[in-house]
């Protein structure tokens, strides 16, 4: 149990279906992330959210809209995707990096998103 | 471009042997590296970091040597066991920067 929990595990969805993923965190962090992993990629980070804040957006597509209601929730809002979005989306929280340098993050257990 | 570099995308070791995980990066910047562990249908899980004002860290079986001159860095697991096969990340950052991931590279430990 890493105290970072993201639902669903699983989800398939067209490509003019709406969708969110969450993301709940029980360890008192401040800093919240989300990471997309495709095969044969490095993780690729999507979007920061520092103290409720938006402080990094990675180019990422406006058919993906995240939002942080508090502290310990992060959702990814998912709106007429494509195939090629298809991936595992990983959820990570850590302190706030800029305050302690330690850049240490806990990851979910990801959402596999397929998407046809 | 990738900053973050893990050349070898799979190593296999047999059980009581040393594994060495190996990653190379560009970026003078960075000063905080870390390594991932992930199974399959799981995130990846914080194994062991090292700051760049140490040149080795070691936590049980794990050890984590950087050297700052070649922009290396590399996981060494003695003894291998079978429950280490797993993808292993190498992960950097400057102090106040996002954490940049390699491709990983999948260890698979044998009797």
């Amino acid at each position: 149990e890493t105290g970072v929990t993201q639902t669903p595990r699983h989800l398939v969805m067209g490509m003019t279906n709406k969708k969110s993923l969450k993301c709940e965190q029980h360890l008192g962090h401040n800093a919240m992330y989300w990471y997309k992993q495709s095969a044969k990629k490095p993780l690729e980070l999507m979007f920061v959210y520092s103290l409720e804040e938006r402080v990094e957006n990675n180019s990422v597509p406006s058919r993906f809209s995240p939002e942080c209601p508090n502290s310990s929730h992060l959702f990814l809002h998912l709106h007429t995707l494509q195939p090629e979005d298809s991936a595992l989306y990983l959820c990570a929280s850590s302190q706030d990096q800029t305050s302690t340098g330690n850049t240490e993050a806990f990851f979910g257990q990801g959402t596999r998103l397929t998407v046809v | 471009d990738q900053q973050v570099k893990q050349n070898s995308p799979s190593l296999s070791v047999q059980e009581g042997r040393i594994s060495i995980l190996n990653c190379d990066y560009t970026n003078s910047m960075f000063d905080y590296f870390l390594w991932y562990k992930k199974y399959p249908a799981e995130g990846p899980t914080f194994l062991i970091s090292i700051s760049s004002i140490k040149d080795k860290n070691e936590d049980g079986r794990f050890t984590v040597f950087l050297n700052k001159s070649a922009k290396h860095l590399s996981l060494h697991i003695v003894p291998s066991q079978p429950g280490d096969s797993a993808v292993y990340f190498c992960a950097a950052s400057a102090r106040t920067d996002k954490l940049i991931f390699g491709t990983g590279t999948r260890l698979q430990v044998f009797p």
